[in-house]
């Protein structure tokens, strides 16, 4: 059964840094892995989704890098800012056998002016 | 586009009552999806449609039902509510299949008392 972790759980940073969030997973025979945003009390907005066949995905100040045969994806974060304080899940989509995508169980993320 | 849209935004429910959690969409997703999340936790597939008559079952899906009658809509229902359903419920949708991106309502938080 595919799980998938993200490490930390929660993370405080000044602003401006640059950041990187974790997400591995224990079954490589994905499909593909995406990235989401979620805002308190929101729902969870897409922000990036790469392909298996896909090394990494880039969206202005984000990018998502993936290894498949690591289990690992990464996503990071230039020269962070206020507005980036959200929690940041990611979830995979089987390659094989499966319909559905697994989530991990996120990344709270407070960035601080 | 309104998107995807979810009703009611908060409920409490006593134990033993029943009640409808209602998703709509207007984008002409095939595919709908119903997920709960608890506290601190990533999202887990209760049900999902695959297009209007025809649903299946996700990760979660004891103590609750769903129908498709149309390609916009698709209904949660919760039979004799139980402390254990207490949770934030999300509807989601998607164009084809379960891996592409998915477009999430705003939720609807539920607590079972």
């Amino acid at each position: 059964k595919q799980e998938v972790t993200q490490i930390p759980a929660a993370l405080s940073v000044p602003e401006g840094e640059n950041l990187v969030l974790n997400c591995s997973f224990t079954d490589s025979a994905i499909y593909n892995l995406q990235w989401f945003r979620q805002d308190p009390g929101k729902g969870l907005t897409s922000l990036l989704l790469i392909q298996s066949s896909q090394r990494e995905q880039t969206s202005g100040r984000l990018n998502a890098s993936l290894d498949k045969s690591s289990g690992r994806s990464t996503l990071y974060i230039a020269a962070s800012q206020p507005g980036d304080s959200a929690t940041y899940l990611c979830a995979v989509f089987p390659g094989n056998a499966g319909n559905m995508l697994t989530f991990g169980g996120g990344t709270r993320l407070m960035v601080k002016p | 586009n309104a998107g995807v849209t979810q009703t009611p935004k908060f409920r409490i429910l006593k134990i033993g009552q029943s009640m409808t959690l209602q998703c709509a969409q207007d984008m002409n997703h095939n595919y709908m999806y119903w997920y709960r999340q608890d506290p601190g936790m990533g999202l887990k597939l209760i049900y999902y449609s695959v297009g209007a008559g025809i649903t299946d079952k996700g990760e979660v899906p004891n103590g609750y039902n769903v129908s498709r009658s149309t390609t916009e809509d698709f209904p949660l229902r919760l039979e004799l509510a139980a402390p254990s359903q207490t949770s934030v419920y999300f509807c989601a949708s998607s164009y084809s299949t379960s891996g592409d991106t998915q477009y999430f309502g705003p939720g609807t938080r539920l607590t079972v008392l």
